[in-house]
């Protein structure tokens, strides 16, 4: 079964402490992206990737950081620098050259 | 700037009827249009696109319809399921595989 996993579901982390959140894909899609939803809001991108070993900021990326050191794999680490971290993070693949984003199941951050 | 505007955070239909979601945009590099559908702590669904050389799509009994000289989209659902209750998302992008811009959503509600 192709698709994309996100690992934890629900993850609670004390203010303070960086925490890296999962994302794998075996669709064999180059390009990945990371966004936030928060309650009444749209989806907001916070770092995507193109191809392997180059990424670019979203809209929101402060406070974040990603890598990309295999095509199947785009961790997002959220660092203590990010003000209001908790939120529903999901992350997406697409095809090159195709609009369509392809999304994971998302992970609930908890920040307390 | 909100460059995708969804200005209805809500809709309610009943069931066999039609639900009609709007959406408009600002910006006129815009030229691919998606329309995603999104269950609560789950990851948004593809639904269906349109080009902006189209000025229809249909799939089913999702229709999009595109309005170039408004920059408004609308998509129509017929008839309307309970099954259909979900967030809707509208979304544009650039170019085709370049990164995607999400309205705020529409919460649509289909009673029995």
């Amino acid at each position: 079964d192709g698709g994309i996993t996100q690992s934890p579901k629900y993850l609670f982390r004390k203010e303070g402490q960086n925490v890296t959140l999962s994302c794998e894909q075996n669709l064999n899609h180059d390009a990945m992206y990371w966004y936030r939803q928060d309650p009444g809001q749209g989806l907001r991108l916070i770092y995507y990737s193109q191809i392997v070993n180059d990424f670019q900021k979203g809209d929101i990326a402060e406070g974040y950081s990603v890598s990309r050191e295999k095509k199947e794999s785009f961790p997002l680490t959220v660092t203590s620098a990010q003000k209001n971290p908790t939120a529903f993070y999901l992350c997406a693949s697409s095809r090159q050259g195709r609009s369509e984003q392809y999304f994971g199941p998302g992970t609930r951050l908890t920040v307390t | 700037d909100q460059q995708v505007k969804q200005n209805s955070p809500s809709l309610s239909v009943q069931e066999g009827r039609i639900s009609i979601l709007n959406c408009d945009y600002t910006n006129s590099m815009f030229d691919y249009f998606l329309w995603y559908k999104k269950y609560p702590a789950e990851g948004p669904t593809f639904l269906i696109s349109i080009s902006s050389i189209k000025d229809k799509n249909e799939d089913g009994r999702f229709t999009v319809f595109l309005n170039k000289s408004a920059k408004h989209l609308s998509l129509h659902i017929v008839p309307s399921q309970p099954g259909d209750s979900a967030v809707y998302f509208c979304a544009a992008s650039g170019t085709s595989g370049s990164r995607l811009t999400f309205g705020e959503g529409t919460q649509l509600t289909v009673n029995p």
